[in-house]
């Protein structure tokens, strides 16, 4: 297709555990954001990948965090040690740059039991 | 603060019928975009209409319509001869400056269409 995939689309996990999320944005998109939607804090915007320049994490909640792209393309989100609290639905969007819109993913629900 | 407050959290529309989704932000950049994404229940966000904060026009793309009123910091969404289909939440994003890219979002309104 071509639009935003990402997978898993369901994740449930143990707590403690690590998992990783994995974003495939729209081909020739060289913006790439990760972005959590959660009931008590609505979306919030999590890390920005721009071309080869250093990304900006800025939105990390903490270190147990991280997110790399390879390629310019594909990006995954990496959560150690899973909490409970980290449950929520991990979003990924692309754009052609900064400033155009941004085109979303269907998302990865993470359960952290 | 919050920087985009979205007041409904959900509201009913009859079908054909238009409805309006209230925005007001908070920013104090002149340069800034306001942005308007559906949420339908499959989890997609899928964005509708954008309005730069000089655009001298009010955003229009077609039932979708932006009522810009840039003095009271407000960008409603305005969606005309409501369908079935536009049963979603609805989020408005803000993005701030001339060089940031992060949307600042609203917690958004449920939209319910009935027939």
């Amino acid at each position: 297709g071509a639009g935003v995939s990402q997978s898993p689309s369901n994740k449930v996990t143990e707590k403690g555990k690590d998992v990783e999320l994995r974003c495939d944005p729209i081909s020739g998109h060289t913006a790439l954001y990760w972005y959590r939607q959660s009931l008590g804090q609505g979306l919030e915007f999590l890390i920005y990948f721009q071309g080869n320049s250093a990304p900006d994490k800025s939105g990390l909640p903490s270190d147990r965090f991280s997110a790399e792209r390879t390629g310019g393309s594909v990006s995954t989100l990496t959560i150690q040690r899973t909490q409970q609290e980290d449950s929520a639905v991990y979003l990924c969007a692309s754009s052609t740059n900064f400033r155009s819109e941004q085109f979303f993913g269907p998302g990865t629900r993470l359960t952290v039991l | 603060a919050q920087k985009i407050t979205q007041t409904q959290p959900g509201m009913f529309v009859q079908e054909k019928e238009a409805v309006t989704l209230d925005c007001t932000y908070d920013t104090s950049d002149p340069s800034y975009g306001l942005f308007w994404y559906k949420q339908p229940s499959s989890g997609e966000m899928i964005f509708l209409i954008y309005q730069g904060s000089y655009d001298q026009q009010n955003a229009t793309e077609g039932r979708y319509s932006l009522n810009f009123q840039k003095a009271r910091k407000s960008a409603n969404l305005v969606i005309s001869a409501s369908q079935l289909g536009d049963s979603a939440m609805y989020f408005c994003a803000m993005r701030e400056g001339t060089n940031d890219y992060k949307l600042s979002f609203g917690a958004g309104t449920t939209v319910t269409v009935r027939a």
